[in-house]
């Protein structure tokens, strides 16, 4: 029963364009959703974070995006670097109780340049 | 850099052998996971530990599996008898655990473990 979805294994894009990576949650009790970047041989790093109480949230070149009806959420980098490339992992997590993470099978994003 | 460490980073082991992985959280974190990832899956929460209380196990965690932490500090997970199925990337994290906030986990590098 996978609970959260990345429906592409990979995206390829060119350096300066907008890379769009979305995922999709089954679980409505799901009320915190977190992206990760994972480069090979290394654990997943932090990339940013949104509470269902919010719909949109920024942090420099990355934006996530909420559709709580949808149950879908999608990570936007603007503009696209060659190091951004890696493996983005959703996750999504309840924000009480002990908050373990449910992770997606991730997208591998290749930036071109 | 104050981050996750894990160690030994690789353990290549026979079938039947036991392993033991330690895992060092960011010193204020209260709150430590272990996660197993296998190849084009994303990471699987194993267990939790809310300072030196383990009060969470995934029903991945055999018998074979058994961790701890000590006085609430580091962390170490033991696989007994380990089997072929049991390769896979061990990862740690650590977060900041305050009542009816959400904290970020910071994972570590992972130990690799294969079973020959």
């Amino acid at each position: 029963d996978q609970q959260v979805k990345q429906n592409s294994p990979s995206l390829s894009v060119q350096e300066g364009r907008i890379s769009i990576l979305n995922c999709d949650y089954t679980n409505s009790m799901f009320d915190y959703f977190l992206w990760y970047k994972k480069y090979p041989a290394e654990g997943p790093t932090f990339l940013i974070s949104i509470s269902s109480i919010k719909d949109k949230n920024e942090d420099g070149r990355f934006t996530v995006f909420l559709n709580k009806s949808a149950k879908h959420l999608s990570l936007h980098i603007v503009p696209s670097q060659p190091g951004d490339s890696a493996v983005y992992f959703c996750a999504a997590s309840y924000s009480t109780g002990f908050q373990k993470l449910v992770f997606g099978t991730g997208t591998r994003l290749l930036v071109s340049p | 850099d104050t981050g996750v460490s894990q160690d030994p980073r690789h353990k290549i082991t026979k079938r039947g052998q036991n392993v033991t992985f330690r895992c060092d959280p960011i010193s204020e974190h209260n709150r430590l996971y272990w996660y197993r990832q296998t190849l084009g899956q994303g990471p699987e929460f194993l267990t939790y530990f809310q300072n030196e209380a383990q009060l969470e196990k995934s029903r991945l965690l055999s018998d074979r599996f058994s961790a701890e932490r000590p006085k609430g500090s580091f962390s170490t997970l033991e696989i007994q008898r380990t089997e072929q199925g049991d390769s896979a990337m061990y990862l740690c994290a650590s977060s900041l655990g305050i009542r009816g906030e959400s904290y970020e986990q910071y994972f570590g590098p992972g130990t690799r473990l294969t079973v020959t």
